[in-house]
């Protein structure tokens, strides 16, 4: 089973309007990331949440961390088109410390329609 | 500062024809991350190296796959005698220091067709 589920996986949404992507985690997060993915190119690192709680804001875009609820939801305020991509959680779920790798959502494909 | 750098990005192989990737990480960076990218699939870790050492290979295929991260030069991942299902995107990733709070930052792929 996916040890990251992203949802919804598709949403296409008017210019203008806001929307909310979905990450939970089968596991305890020790750190949950967010990237952007446009198509047929690399991610690009949007934020980093560690903390229960933590809420962090880059221009249009909010990231919360729910940790007791292991999920993470990434809200973004008034869509443009150049929001438009696929949006990638990506978690540090491993009980050690140090660098690990990460472990991906399957993403969310954002479609923003004038 | 320039990013990741990847290269090639494109390749296209014939099967049983030896894929080879690079990676050139970021500026002050030592430690790299490989993962591979499936039609339909999400991001799958590969393999974390640092500086001449290969720290976790535990998503490494057990077969035809290797990766190595000589003290001099860019990072490689080398597919041996590929098949049609290595087509994929692969991805590295670099961070700077140890620790969990580090933040990894990818390259464009490279992008494998195997015919």
């Amino acid at each position: 089973s996916q040890e990251l589920e992203q949802s919804p996986q598709s949403l296409i949404v008017q210019e203008g309007k806001n929307l909310t992507i979905n990450c939970t985690s089968s596991k305890t997060l020790y750190g949950l990331y967010w990237y952007k993915q446009k198509y047929g190119e690399g991610l690009i690192f949007l934020m980093m949440l560690q903390k229960g709680g933590e809420e962090k804001s880059h221009e249009k875009i909010t990231a919360k961390l729910d940790e007791k609820k292991q999920q993470s939801s990434l809200h973004i305020t008034a869509s443009q088109p150049s929001h438009a991509g696929i949006y990638l959680c990506g978690a540090d779920i491993r009980r050690n410390s140090g660098n690990t790798p990460l472990v991906f959502g399957k993403g969310t494909r954002l479609s923003v329609i004038a | 500062n320039a990013g990741v750098m990847q290269n090639p990005r494109h390749l296209v192989r014939r099967r049983g024809q030896e894929a080879r990737l690079r990676c050139s990480p970021m500026k002050g960076h030592s430690h790299v991350y490989w993962y591979r990218q499936l039609p339909e699939e999400g991001l799958k870790f590969m393999v974390y190296l640092q500086k001449e050492n290969i720290i976790d290979e535990s998503g490494m295929p057990k077969e035809r796959f290797s990766a190595e991260f000589p003290k001099e030069g860019p990072s490689i991942l080398r597919i041996q005698q590929v098949v049609r299902g290595d087509s994929a995107a692969y991805f590295c990733a670099s961070s700077p220091r140890l620790g969990r709070q580090e933040t990894q930052y990818f390259g464009p792929g490279t992008r494998l067709l195997v015919l």
